[in-house]
C-alpha cells in the first residue's frame, strides 16, 4: 500500500536554513492532508493541515504547499531550529473525512547547529 | 494542556495470550481511534469509534480485535489471542470533531511485544 509516499527517509539541514519535506500521494479521493511530527517515545503531534481547495497554508514557521495536479505536497520550515529535529509524517484523509488517516513512511529531519 | 494517556507503556506477552491496552482520551472529545506502527513501517489506522460503536475499521482489525468504552473515560483495545505479528506500537487518539475540522491528538503509545 503506497498511497502516501515520503521518498526521503532522512534529511539534514543547517540551523536557520529552510527545511523542505516532500510527500506524494496516488489516491485522488484524498482531499485533506496533514503533517505530524514525532519525537522518540512520543505519539505523533499535529503540525499543520491543508484542504484540497487550497494550495497553501501557513502557520508561523511552517507552510504546507499542495499541488493537486502533481499529487504532491511539501512542508517548509523556515528558519529551521534544533528543536525541529524529529520524524515528520505526511498523512491524508479521504473525502468522507472519517479521520481514517493514511500515513507516509516518515522523514527523519536533523537540524545541525 | 490536555493530553491522551495510554497504559501500559510497554507490555510483553506470550503468543496466544489476551492483551488489553488502555487509553484515556481528552475529556471533551467524542471520537476515538486506535492506530499502530510495526517497527520500521508506517503508522496504520485500525479503528475509529463514536457514540459507543465502531465507525470505521481497517482490514487489520479482524475478529481478534475489539474496542470498548467501558465507562465515561477509558477506551480500550483488546487483542484476544496475540500473534507474533501483533508486536507493534499502538497509538490511541481522540478528536473533538470529525471531518476536516477534527485534529487528532495522539497518546504516547503502548509498545506490545509478543514472544
Amino acid at each position: 500500500d503506497q498511497q502516501v509516499k515520503q521518498n526521503s527517509p532522512s534529511l539534514s539541514v543547517q540551523e536557520g536554513r529552510i527545511s523542505i519535506l516532500n510527500c506524494d500521494y496516488t489516491n485522488s479521493m484524498f482531499d485533506y492532508f496533514l503533517w505530524y511530527k514525532k519525537y522518540p517515545a512520543e505519539g505523533p503531534t499535529f503540525l499543520i493541515s491543508i484542504s484540497s481547495i487550497k494550495d497553501k497554508n501557513e502557520d508561523g514557521r511552517f507552510t504546507v504547499f499542495l499541488n493537486k495536479s502533481a499529487k504532491h505536497l511539501s512542508l517548509h520550515i523556515v528558519p529551521s531550529q534544533p528543536g525541529d529535529s524529529a520524524v515528520y509524517f505526511c498523512a491524508a484523509d479521504d473525502i468522507q473525512g472519517a479521520q481514517k488517516l493514511v500515513f507516509g513512511q516518515g522523514t527523519r529531519l536533523t537540524i545541525n547547529p | 494542556e490536555p493530553e491522551v494517556t495510554q497504559t501500559p507503556s510497554h507490555q510483553v506477552t506470550q503468543m496466544g495470550q489476551e492483551v488489553i491496552l488502555r487509553c484515556v482520551p481528552i475529556s471533551n472529545h467524542l471520537y476515538f481511534y486506535w492506530y499502530r506502527q510495526i517497527l520500521g513501517q508506517k503508522v496504520e489506522f485500525l479503528v475509529s469509534f463514536y457514540n459507543n460503536e465502531i465507525s470505521e475499521k481497517s482490514e487489520i482489525f479482524d475478529d481478534q480485535f475489539s474496542v470498548e468504552r467501558p465507562d465515561g473515560s477509558n477506551f480500550t483495545l483488546k487483542i484476544r489471542s496475540t500473534k507474533l505479528e501483533d508486536s507493534a506500537m499502538y497509538f490511541c487518539a481522540s478528536s473533538e470533531a470529525t471531518g476536516n475540522t477534527g485534529e487528532l491528538f495522539f497518546g504516547e503509545g503502548s509498545r506490545l511485544t509478543v514472544l
